[in-house]
């Protein structure tokens, strides 16, 4: 069974500008998490979808990020414009269910802002 | 909100030596879920607790979720170099949603 995929592994810009990260969950899973982890910490919760709706965006910073998953399979998280602060890695994670268990996560894309 | 905290927040072991981490959240849980994450890569899933008291087993882990729902704990047995890593507890958040909150971790290093 393939995993999470994620892409770009890695990316490099500088404050102010814009980015977008690429996620394929595992095929049939409903329900897709972006996940934010800085050094040194747990992933935090950016928003969760169930196919293509939104469950939980409350900790999305909605003023620079925005995150969509129109049609309950691909998603995509953008970041604009960009600040020093969001460096960190981001982290997608799918289930198949809301309530089922465990999420299994893709390889994560390091964003480095400088 | 809810937290999820955890100690130690580093452990360095010599290899053959126990580990245990401990986890314990502001509101009771109704599951609990452990993760691993090595050096570079990304959590991978290692179990699920659901039962007050529940006690499960993994060759040398030992996970324990506590009676009242709001601790939990991974113990290691006779450590070796491949359990090096960041070990996370994460249970759902408390507003309905079933998106985990994690807690912040416990990296551990084993000495060989």
């Amino acid at each position: 069974e393939a995993g999470v995929a994620q892409s770009p592994r890695y990316k490099i810009i500088e404050k102010r500008q814009s980015v977008a990260f690429w996620c394929n969950p595992i095929s049939g899973h409903a329900t897709l998490y972006w996940y934010q982890q800085i050094l040194g910490q747990g992933p935090k919760l950016l928003i969760q979808f169930q196919n293509n709706g939104v469950v939980d965006d409350s900790q999305l910073p909605k003023d620079r990020f925005s995150a969509e998953r129109l049609k309950g399979v691909d998603s995509t998280l953008k970041i604009q414009p960009a600040k020093l602060e969001d460096s960190a890695v981001y982290l997608c994670a799918s289930s198949l269910e809301m309530a089922s268990g465990d999420q299994f996560f893709g390889p994560g894309t390091r964003l480095t802002v400088l | 909100g809810q937290q999820v905290m955890q100690i130690p927040q580093y452990q360095h072991v010599q290899e053959g030596e126990d580990f245990t981490t401990y986890c314990n959240s502001s509101t009771t849980l109704s599951n609990i879920q452990w993760y691993k994450q090595r050096p570079g890569g990304h959590p991978v899933f290692l179990i699920q607790l659901v039962k007050s008291g529940e006690v499960k087993k993994q060759k040398r882990l030992t996970f324990q979720f506590g009676e009242a729902k709001k601790n939990s704990s991974l113990h290691i047995t006779a450590t070796q170099t491949t359990d090096v890593g960041t070990y996370f507890c994460a249970g759902p958040g408390d507003t309905g949603r079933r998106a985990l909150t994690f807690g912040s971790g416990t990296r551990l290093q084993v000495q060989p």
